[in-house]
């Protein structure tokens, strides 16, 4: 398994706003995913990351809303921008270093006002 | 294409009673699966997973589940429920591929009544 952080934990933001929220995990993995799960509904595959490489988006998430960066194997950062309250959710980041398994953070808690 | 049909969005049993929560899945190729549980304000743990060994697989908090593959389901089970097992529960599948999206259901909220 692994152990993944994720900070803040939560944070309430203002329209218009970014916000950015890191995810660290306590071993080297390539494959790193960004999920939203928004009130009371499933996860939603956001993107994968994979250090070294430009993360690929799901349909229906862009770059420009939702900027990645992997700059190593065991970090990774999402960025909210120019935020709405519909961009209020649980933002969750999960690893797979095992093949076969995800393994999720915590989550970071986000209401945007 | 994979999917995830968890029949029951709530599912209420009494404190002793056996926990049924529903999953079925549908999958091109022979699928791994999983069970998550998400408890209030924490993020999603690992119940356990299918990945081609045994059909009926164990997991924590004494909690199973059984591919059937004639009937494209993966339920999960527990003989007794305690207060502490009310959570959210996903059900996932992914097709096996190293780094191949997970497909979430759309979960369960169990309830349990002391």
């Amino acid at each position: 398994s692994a152990v993944i952080s994720q900070k803040p934990s939560r944070d309430i933001c203002q329209r218009g706003t970014s916000l950015t929220i890191q995810c660290q995990v306590d071993s080297q993995v390539t494959m790193m995913f960004w999920y939203r799960q928004q009130p009371g509904q499933s996860l939603t595959l956001i993107a994968t990351a994979n250090q070294g490489s430009e993360a690929t988006y799901e349909s229906g998430f862009v770059i420009d809303k939702f900027p990645i960066s992997r700059p190593n194997l065991t970090f990774s950062t999402l960025t909210v921008s120019n935020m709405s309250p519909e961009d209020s959710s649980i933002y969750l980041c999960s690893v797979e270093p095992l093949g076969d398994t995800q393994y999720f953070g915590p989550g970071t808690r986000l209401t945007v006002l | 294409a994979q999917s995830v049909t968890q029949l029951g969005s709530h599912v209420s049993v009494s404190e002793g009673a056996l926990v049924l929560l529903r999953c079925n899945y549908s999958s091109s190729v022979p699928p791994y699966l999983f069970w998550y549980v998400q408890y209030p304000n924490q993020g999603l743990q690992l119940l356990l997973k299918y990945t081609s060994a045994a059909t009926l697989v164990k997991g924590i908090n004494g909690f199973e589940a059984e591919f059937k593959k004639s009937e494209t389901s993966f339920h999960l089970t527990k003989p007794s429920a305690h207060m502490s097992d009310a959570a959210e529960y996903f059900c996932a599948v992914s097709d096996r591929r190293s780094g191949n999206q997970f497909y979430f259901g759309t979960g369960t909220s169990l309830t349990v009544i002391p």
